[in-house]
């Protein structure tokens, strides 16, 4: 089963927009990931925040973790063709075994 | 995706064939998972390994699947014998034990299973 599930599946945003997806969790956590995948290839690590706190960012990426709501959110700010891919939010409750999410699907139109 | 190589990158085997799919992760990390991806279920953790010992192979599907480390340079999942349902893509990722660290993925090997 899933621990984390990302809302909403799909996203479809022009260049130049902003991009929030969300992701929901059912277990306490140390920390939550976000990875990125391109078609075809392997996920590609994004950012790391850790329990204890509530805001990251890394340069167009801003991460936001609610461990009370078991939420996190992920916004990619000014947007480019390229964002485009699937984004998969992973949580550690098991120790380092990452449990991951169903994604979403982000299209960023030129 | 540099820190680990998997292969083949594609296999395309008749059902009932045995399946050995490959890892070699780079140095370094003692941490080694097998993950399943499908459209219907997503990123499935099938088994981790720490310090080349399977710790956790709860999400092994069935006696089918089996799993190897004989080597902090190497490892293989090995189905046999295969199914149309074992089709998926699968990857191998490295991570550090101590925890609270990223994964590095494998690009993958896309099975199918006909």
């Amino acid at each position: 089963s899933q621990q984390g599930e990302e809302d909403p599946q799909a996203l479809s945003i022009q260049e130049g927009e902003n991009a929030t997806m969300n992701c929901s969790y059912k277990t306490s956590i140390n920390n939550l990931q976000w990875y990125r995948q391109n078609s075809g290839r392997g996920l590609v690590h994004l950012i790391l925040i850790r329990s204890n706190e509530r805001e990251k960012h890394s340069g167009r990426l801003r991460v936001t973790l609610d461990t009370s709501k078991k939420s996190s959110s992920l916004l990619i700010t000014a947007s480019r063709a390229a964002d485009t891919a699937s984004y998969f939010c992973a949580t550690d409750a098991r120790g380092n075994m990452l449990t991951f999410g169903g994604g979403t699907r982000l299209m960023v139109k030129p | 995706d540099a820190g680990v190589i998997q292969s083949p990158r594609h296999e395309v085997t008749e059902m009932g064939q045995e399946v050995t799919l490959r890892c070699k992760p780079i140095s370094g990390h003692n941490s080694l998972f097998w993950y399943r991806q499908t459209m219907m279920r997503g990123l499935e953790l099938l088994i981790y390994f720490n310090n080349n010992v399977p710790i956790d192979d709860s999400g092994m599907p069935e006696d089918r699947f089996s799993a190897k480390m004989p080597n902090a340079s190497f490892s293989t999942l090995k189905i046999q014998p295969s199914e149309p349902r074992d089709s998926a893509v699968y990857f191998c990722a490295i991570s550090d034990s101590a925890g609270g660290t990223e994964a590095f993925f494998g690009q993958g090997t896309r099975l199918t299973v006909v």
